[in-house]
């Protein structure tokens, strides 16, 4: 199975802050990776595709990069509706496999 | 716009079997795709418990493989899960997602439903 490892598991930052989640891969995926955003109560909401790629509708505040065995998510400037938690996922071979989580907490 | 309805029983008695189902509206279940159940708990996160190809093909999780059924009902445009044998460790919330290409190897999920928490209870 594709090990997926995120970093920070949780964060606590201001409104207006630059934001970045890491996530890294056991072995490489290339670029065959998603990022998810769950606020609580709701199901997860995909944000970001192939690495890099801004899901129709998301706010341009959200940025992806990375590829192989190392990627990152970032948000641009913190907003307070940007609260919830982030999940990276591989879907480069199966099972397909998710990374713990980093809650995002607004101070 | 795709909309997924998952409907489960609530609880299930240790042991027993769940039995799952995901009404799928807003599109038919025959495009051209693949279909996933999705489970989440608080101690193991989010695990992908396995797939159905609109033609019927499955594709499970090894770590679940031995006790979970995946099928698709063409009639009713839903998806069902069956999981025998539950145990405490299989109470999660359960999902029904749609898989945004005809290979789930290809890309992401692009549409999950609201789920059905699932409580392992005697």
């Amino acid at each position: 199975d594709i090990q997926m490892t995120q970093s920070p598991s949780s964060l606590s930052a201001s409104v207006g802050d630059r934001v970045t989640i890491t996530c890294r891969t056991s072995p490489d995926i290339s670029d065959h990776l998603a990022w998810y955003q769950q606020q609580p109560g709701k199901p997860p909401r995909l944000l970001i595709y192939a690495a890099s790629t801004l899901q129709s509708g998301v706010t341009s505040r959200f940025s992806g990069s990375g590829y192989g065995t190392e990627f990152t998510l970032t948000i641009s400037s913190l907003q307070p509706e940007d609260a919830g938690t982030y999940y990276c996922q591989n879907y480069h071979s199966a099972p397909l496999t998710f990374g713990g989580g980093t809650k995002v907490e607004i101070k | 716009q795709v909309q997924l309805q998952e409907s489960g029983p609530g609880k299930v008695t240790p042991w027993d079997t769940l039995s799952a189902t995901c009404g799928v509206l807003g599109v038919s279940i025959s495009s051209p795709t693949w279909w996933s159940w999705v489970r989440q708990t608080p101690g193991k996160g989010l695990e992908w418990i396995g797939a159905i190809h609109h033609s019927g093909t499955p594709n499970y999780n090894p770590s679940l493989k031995s006790r979970v059924t995946i099928s698709v009902d063409k009639s009713r445009n839903r998806i069902s899960l069956k999981l025998i044998s539950m145990t405490d460790a299989d109470t999660a919330m359960y999902f029904c997602v749609r898989h945004s290409t005809n290979d789930i190897l290809s890309g992401p999920i692009d549409s999950w439903g609201q789920g059905t928490l699932v409580v392992v209870s005697s």
